[in-house]
């Protein structure tokens, strides 16, 4: 089934530690975006890629890193993770297309990840 | 500051009747609009969305309205079943944002039996 495949699905890490979390998707989509949800907050962009090569900063890039090197691969790097980025992590990915119209985004299941 | 909210964030409603989830944006210049559900453990799942040149859009079982004039989005849901249950979001393009979602923080709906 086509969609996007988010790993690990959950991660129990040590403060100060680095951690990449992976995310691939197979539709062929050119845009991409990683998200975190923490409780009463909603999703909040973190990092997005409008097409492979690039990338830009969301609501709160902070602490995080992100490549694009290709199409299917969007992989988020926290390279020394403190306990407030304990969250729910979500990769999405959309078709957009300058001056065209917006679709949608499709979204994986979450990386649930804990920094203690 | 601009932002995408729910009025309420807990909706119960007797299985069979028609559910209505509101939500207010804020920022006249959004021109897409989209409602996710989420399930316990899941990512967000796509169920209708709407472009700002419509003021109503429907989908199996669901309605989408916006009105423009008080920036005001709802979703109906006809015959709610138990398997609605879930949280929902609604969510706004900004023509500036380079198609940068803005989540409002959700509306759980509760589907009793």
């Amino acid at each position: 089934i086509a969609g996007i495949t988010q790993a690990p699905t959950s991660q129990i890490l040590a403060a100060g530690r680095r951690m990449t979390l992976r995310c691939t998707q197979d539709m062929r989509h050119n845009a991409m975006y990683w998200y975190r949800q923490d409780l009463g907050l909603g999703l909040r962009l973190i990092h997005y890629s409008n097409t492979a090569g690039t990338t830009g900063k969301g609501e709160v890039p902070d602490g995080y890193s992100v490549s694009r090197a290709n199409t299917d691969d969007f992989p988020l790097t926290l390279a020394s993770a403190v306990p407030s980025q304990t969250s729910v992590y979500f990769c999405a990915s959309s078709d957009w297309r300058t001056g065209e119209d917006n679709q949608p985004q499709h979204f994986g299941d979450g990386t649930r990840l804990s920094i203690l | 500051g601009e932002s995408v909210g729910l009025h309420l964030p807990t909706l119960s409603v007797q299985e069979g009747d028609n559910s209505i989830i509101n939500c207010a944006y804020s920022n006249s210049a959004s021109d897409y609009f989209i409602w996710y559900k989420q399930e316990s453990g899941k990512g967000p799942q796509f169920i209708i969305d709407i472009r700002s040149n419509m003021d109503k859009r429907q989908g199996q079982r669901v309605t989408v309205l916006l009105n423009k004039t008080v920036k005001h989005l709802s979703l109906q849901i006809a015959a709610t079943q138990p398997g609605d249950s879930a949280v929902y979001f609604c969510a706004e393009i900004r023509m500036d944002s380079s198609y940068k979602l803005i989540f409002g923080s959700g509306t759980r709906l509760l589907v009793r039996p």
